[in-house]
């Protein structure tokens, strides 16, 4: 089984439909975030949480929420869909102690909104 | 000028040779440098990750890292076919408003041909 599992995989919409992408972990990280990617843009970064009380903006938060609801969750909304959230979506965790530790990413969520 | 860096390439190297990918980045307190590969519509993995001037090995890759040049490069020693995808190069700044989070470049475009 995957340590950082995403849900769902694929997903297709319509505009101005409520979206929400699901992100678990197993491997007992206290800091979780989400990622767009786009082609020709690279990864941003949308929201982080370096523990459950603790919620960030990312450089990209304008359209999105989250919640922390477990140490081990961490969703992603979209309240109203629009076509130019079109993208890739990762969710990757990393662990809170001394140092900066690696991030590792889930397998990712492709959302296609028509 | 971008935070991070990177040639996008593509950078075609033949099986065998040396593959040589470069980052720099703007941010002096930049501490923490990692490099991640990316297969089409797969997640980014973790290859090495780097804190302290010149270079770590891990089997045929060697991460160099030059902080007051401000630049840290990835070398694949022996390139394989199976090497070919997207070269992530990601920084951490330790401080202010930018704790803990990844701040990532564009990727280079690796392919190793027979």
């Amino acid at each position: 089984d995957a340590d950082v599992t995403q849900t769902p995989r694929n997903r297709i919409t319509k505009t101005g439909k409520r979206i929400m992408l699901e992100c678990s972990q197993t491997k007992g990280h206290d800091r979780m975030y989400w990622y767009r990617q786009d082609p020709g843009l690279g990864l941003r970064l949308i929201y982080y949480s370096f523990d459950v009380k603790d919620i960030n903006k990312g450089e990209i938060s304008d359209g999105y929420s989250v919640s922390r609801q477990a140490q081990a969750k961490f969703s992603l909304s979209l309240e109203s869909a629009i076509p130019n959230q079109t993208a890739l979506y990762f969710c990757a965790t990393s662990d809170g102690g001394l140092g900066d530790q690696p991030q590792h990413f889930g397998d990712g969520t492709r959302l296609s909104i028509l | 000028q971008k935070e991070v860096e990177q040639n996008s390439g593509p950078l075609s190297v033949p099986e065998g040779a040396i593959a040589s990918l470069n980052c720099t980045y703007s941010d002096r307190g930049s501490q923490s440098f990692f490099w991640y590969r990316q297969y089409s519509g797969k997640s980014p993995e973790l290859i090495m990750f780097i804190y302290s001037n010149g270079d770590k090995e891990d089997g045929r890759f060697t991460a160099q890292l030059n902080k007051a040049s401000q630049y840290v490069s990835l070398l694949i020693r022996d390139s394989q076919p199976s090497d070919s995808a997207t070269y992530l190069c990601a920084i951490i700044n330790a401080g202010g408003t930018s704790y803990g989070k990844l701040t990532f470049g564009q990727g280079t475009i690796l392919t190793v041909h027979p």
